[in-house]
């Protein structure tokens, strides 16, 4: 099966920082990666899927991008609401689907 | 609107079932690829079972041979059959929704919760 591996787990920025998540498959998931917002009690929320398009409604604050084994999410400009627990999930084979372990962004 | 919601969670011992179902509206069940994915009490996100509009299901490993994924078109629900619970079942479980477009799971319910233990 895919691993993920994501990182770092945890991410202390301030507002108006950029910061970046770095996602890692063990094998070629080609562009078939997804990243995803989550708040406490709250489900996930979709953010960017096939790599690198943003889901309508998203700020485009948010970008990601990378193919292959090697992805990365880019927040722009941190707002309050961005804190929160990101998401990759790969999507690449029909029967096994793969979340990374979660990055955990924080206010400094 | 399109949109899951969720039943069925609640208290269950270790060794027992239960049945969780999840009510779409807003769109068609068949139609769509929809999973169910958990998340156990402070832990990440975990991929459980998906249903392809074909009738295809697969599972993750932990939950092979015991939880089983399926349909109601009739009543446009996903349902996931938990046999065999275990302690580290205990979780969050949401139902999620892929259009097919591959564009990963662009709407999911409220989640429902599943705790296993005597």
């Amino acid at each position: 099966d895919i691993q993920m591996t994501q990182s770092p787990s945890t991410l202390s920025a301030s507002i108006g920082d950029r910061v970046i998540i770095t996602c890692r498959a063990s094998r070629s998931i080609s562009s078939w990666l997804a990243w995803y917002q989550q708040k406490p009690g709250k489900a996930p929320k979709l953010l960017i899927y096939k790599a690198s398009t943003l889901e309508n409604g998203v700020p485009s604050r948010f970008s990601g991008s990378g193919s292959g084994t090697e992805f990365t999410l880019t927040i722009n400009s941190l707002q309050p609401d961005d804190f929160a627990t990101y998401y990759c999930h790969q999507y690449n084979s029909y029967s096994v689907h793969t979340f990374g372990q979660g990055t955990k962004l924080e206010i400094k | 609107e399109v949109q899951l919601v969720e039943s069925g969670g609640g208290l269950v011992q270790p060794g027992g079932s239960l049945r969780l179902s999840c009510a779409a509206s807003g769109f068609t069940v068949s139609r769509n690829y929809m999973s169910w994915v958990r998340q156990a009490p402070g832990k990440g996100l975990e991929w459980v079972s998906i249903i392809y509009s074909g009738g295809y299901t697969y599972d993750a490993d932990s939950v092979k041979g015991r939880f089983t994924i399926s349909r109601d078109t009739s009543k446009n629900t996903l349902y996931l059959q938990m046999n065999s619970l275990r302690a580290d079942d205990t979780a969050v479980y949401y139902c999620a929704r892929d259009t097919g477009l591959r564009r990963g799971f662009d709407c999911w319910g409220q989640g429902t919760l599943v705790t296993v233990s005597s």
